[in-house]
């Protein structure tokens, strides 16, 4: 069966660096997001992307995040300048996005540990 | 805007016992409801939608949950549980049609005792 996956699944960086999420969708999906769940928090909505470009994002989804699509399998989410409270498990989703309604299937998440 | 609650955090039962999870929104248009479960070390799996028509809806692993527009309710249930039911359940909506996103509840741990 089909599976959205993530990598790595545990991330630790010193504040300040950059960091790279990386999740590969499932081959035929349309719609990517990502997702973050501070540790003992609600999972947030951070962004969404269609067509090569962002279709929604929320009040979390600063300028130091930015997300991609390299080529025709990855989708990566960019922390530009890590601080504390990025801590979190991050979740990519993806869907058909065809036709009537279709579900989101999630990834495994990374965890990353900003120090 | 949307929003969900979910009532309890953590909810224990005995094995073979039926449970009821908890989960209220709110929202001014009409929206789409869900149950996700997360098992440790696991991303989220969809249990149930209710998108439209019947009210009752059923899901994976014998789950069920009632859609209820008066009282914004979409309470999990199962009559009977296992200890493989332990988990985190989060209750989610989003705005009906089109392909937005999940907005997610707080989510509640099921721990099933034998």
């Amino acid at each position: 069966e089909p599976e959205v996956t993530q990598t790595p699944s545990h991330q630790v960086t010193q504040m300040g660096q950059e960091v790279i999420l990386r999740c590969v969708p499932i081959s035929n999906h349309l719609y990517f997001y990502w997702y973050r769940q501070i540790l003992g928090q609600k999972v947030e909505f951070l962004v969404s992307f269609y067509n090569n470009e962002i279709s929604e994002k929320s009040e979390i989804f600063d300028d130091q995040f930015s997300v991609e699509r390299p080529d025709g399998s990855n989708f990566t989410l960019k922390i530009r300048s890590t601080k504390l409270e990025d801590s979190a498990m991050y979740f990519c989703a993806s869907r058909e996005g065809r036709g009537s309604y279709n579900e989101q299937f999630f990834g495994p998440g990374t965890r990353l540990t900003v120090l | 805007a949307q929003s969900v609650t979910q009532l309890d955090s953590q909810v224990p039962v005995f094995e073979e016992a039926p449970v009821e999870l908890r989960c209220n929104y709110s929202s001014s248009v009409s929206v789409y409801l869900f149950w996700y479960v997360q098992y440790p070390n696991q991303g989220l799996q969809l249990l149930l939608k209710y998108l439209s028509g019947s009210t009752l809806v059923k899901g994976i692993n014998g789950f069920e949950a009632e859609f209820n527009k008066s009282q914004t309710s979409f309470h999990l249930r199962k009559p009977s549980v296992h200890i493989s039911d332990t988990a985190e359940y989060f209750c989610a909506v989003s705005r009906a049609g089109g392909y937005n996103k999940l907005i997610f509840g707080a989510g509640t741990r099921l721990a099933v005792h034998p």
